[in-house]
């Protein structure tokens, strides 16, 4: 596609669920970032690839996050036993070379709501 | 850990009215600086990227100035118009690393 896809846009699950959100970047472009976004809050950064490996998971708050990108385009962002705290809108964004002077994409991101 | 502030956290404007906003990062290591527009329910677009010092760019009725030595960027509308209402998102970036952004400044113009 043109831009960068995210699915599903919405997603409600119950409290200690398991969720995957899913994200395709604009073909070509080597790195892929995850941001979360809370109430009143900027972005937060998660997690960046370089191709298919994790160049900085410093972002990811705990053991229940992970992500991964096998082909070096998809990457799917999993949450393990989902905790209230965890609903935000789950942003991701790519761009051709992962330099800082690049310019990122952003899909429209992934509102997550635990209940 | 590296903090990125935007200043004023919210700003209401009148339609024609000129506003300027602020971003401060770190001075050190610095890479780039980017603007994003981020509207209800839309993806954030990038606005601009900056990368030197003294760097100065516009975009229509919209520009952003940077200075690197002393950690800030003012990013200025002239003549704001309703469509303008948007979260205006300042980004840090370093080698090596992920975009830092801060929390973001929400304009509203009311016509």
């Amino acid at each position: 596609g043109a831009g960068v896809s995210q699915t599903p846009s919405n997603k409600v699950t119950e409290k200690g669920k398991y969720v995957e959100l899913r994200c395709d970047p604009i073909s070509g472009h080597t790195a892929l970032y995850w941001y979360r976004q809370s109430l009143g809050q900027g972005p937060e950064f998660l997690i960046y690839f370089q191709g298919t490996g994790a160049a900085d998971d410093s972002g990811l708050p705990n053991d229940r996050f992970f992500a991964v990108r096998p082909e070096g385009s998809v990457s799917t962002l999993k949450i393990q036993r989902t905790e209230r705290g965890d609903s935000a809108v789950y942003l991701c964004a790519s761009s051709l070379t992962g330099h800082p002077g690049t310019e990122a994409f952003f899909g429209q991101g992934t509102r997550l709501t635990v209940v | 850990i590296l903090n990125v502030e935007q200043s004023p956290q919210s700003l209401h404007v009148q339609e024609g009215d000129s506003t300027n906003f602020t971003c401060s990062f770190p001075s050190s290591n610095f890479y780039a600086l980017h603007w994003y527009r981020w509207e209800t329910a839309k993806s954030p677009e990038a606005l601009f990227v900056m990368t030197l010092n003294g760097d100065e760019k516009k975009k229509g009725r919209i520009s952003a100035t940077l200075n690197t030595k002393e950690g800030y960027s003012y990013l200025y509308i002239k003549g704001s118009q309703p469509e303008d209402s948007a979260t205006y998102l300042c980004a840090f970036g370093q080698a090596g690393t992920a975009l830092i952004f801060g929390k973001g400044t929400t304009l509203s113009v009311s016509s």
